[in-house]
């Protein structure tokens, strides 16, 4: 069965620090990954898609970035974290059509 | 105005009350899909529809294609209902299937 894991779980870094979450995905082969954010009080925003090894799509501008040096691995970086990166994170997976099936997420608090 | 709108924003009823969250949408659809989020962040897939009618459990959801709406049903609702419900649609993208996320219903059952 297919498994998908982030970390960390929960992330407290001071402004201007550098960012790195990881997900990875297990039991599948070739999936579209994706990155999410929710904003406190906010719905989630797509941050970043993928559809292979070193192809990102981004659907917002921001000083975050995201890459995919392997098959199953997703990483989503930032060189200098701001107060409004705070949120919780989400990693997600699909193969094809409709479902995408959701990591257990990070939350980050930026101080 | 987002592409996908949810009522009401806030619920609190008693235990025992028939519950409807409301989730209309603008753009054309290939699914759509009603998810819930514990506390803790965990997202959770309830219904995936592209027509008529679900029913799992005490949960029921419907869409409406014509008028680009769905409602999610909870029958004899109890306090370990209380979440945050999500309406979100697939929609293609680049070639991709992504999802746009409502901003979600914050639910309260209380005893």
């Amino acid at each position: 069965s297919q498994t998908i894991h982030q970390w960390p779980a929960t992330l407290v870094q001071p402004v201007g620090s550098p960012l790195s979450l990881e997900c990875t995905v297990e039991g599948t082969s070739n999936p579209n990954l994706y990155w999410y954010r929710q904003a406190a009080g906010r719905g989630l925003q797509l941050l970043f898609y993928s559809v292979g090894i070193g192809q990102i799509s981004s659907e917002v501008p921001q000083n975050l970035s995201a890459s995919r040096p392997q098959d199953r691995q997703f990483i989503l970086s930032s060189k200098k974290l701001l107060l409004s990166d705070s949120g919780f994170y989400l990693c997600a997976w699909s193969v094809g059509l409709y479902e995408q099936y959701f990591g257990p997420g990070t939350r980050l608090t930026v101080t | 105005k987002n592409e996908v709108e949810q009522s009401p924003q806030n619920l609190t009823a008693q235990e025992g009350e028939f519950i409807t969250i409301n989730c209309s949408y603008s753009v054309g659809i290939s699914a759509l899909h009603w998810l819930q989020q514990h506390p803790g962040g965990g997202i959770v897939s309830l219904f995936m529809l592209s027509s008529g009618k679900k029913k799992h459990g005490r949960l029921i959801a419907t869409i409406n294609i014509q008028e680009k709406h769905s409602s999610l049903h909870i029958t004899a609702s109890h306090p370990r209902d209380s979440a945050v419900y999500i309406c979100a649609v697939t929609v293609v993208l680049r070639s991709n299937y992504q999802l746009i996320w409502g901003a979600g219903t914050k639910l309260i059952i209380k005893p």
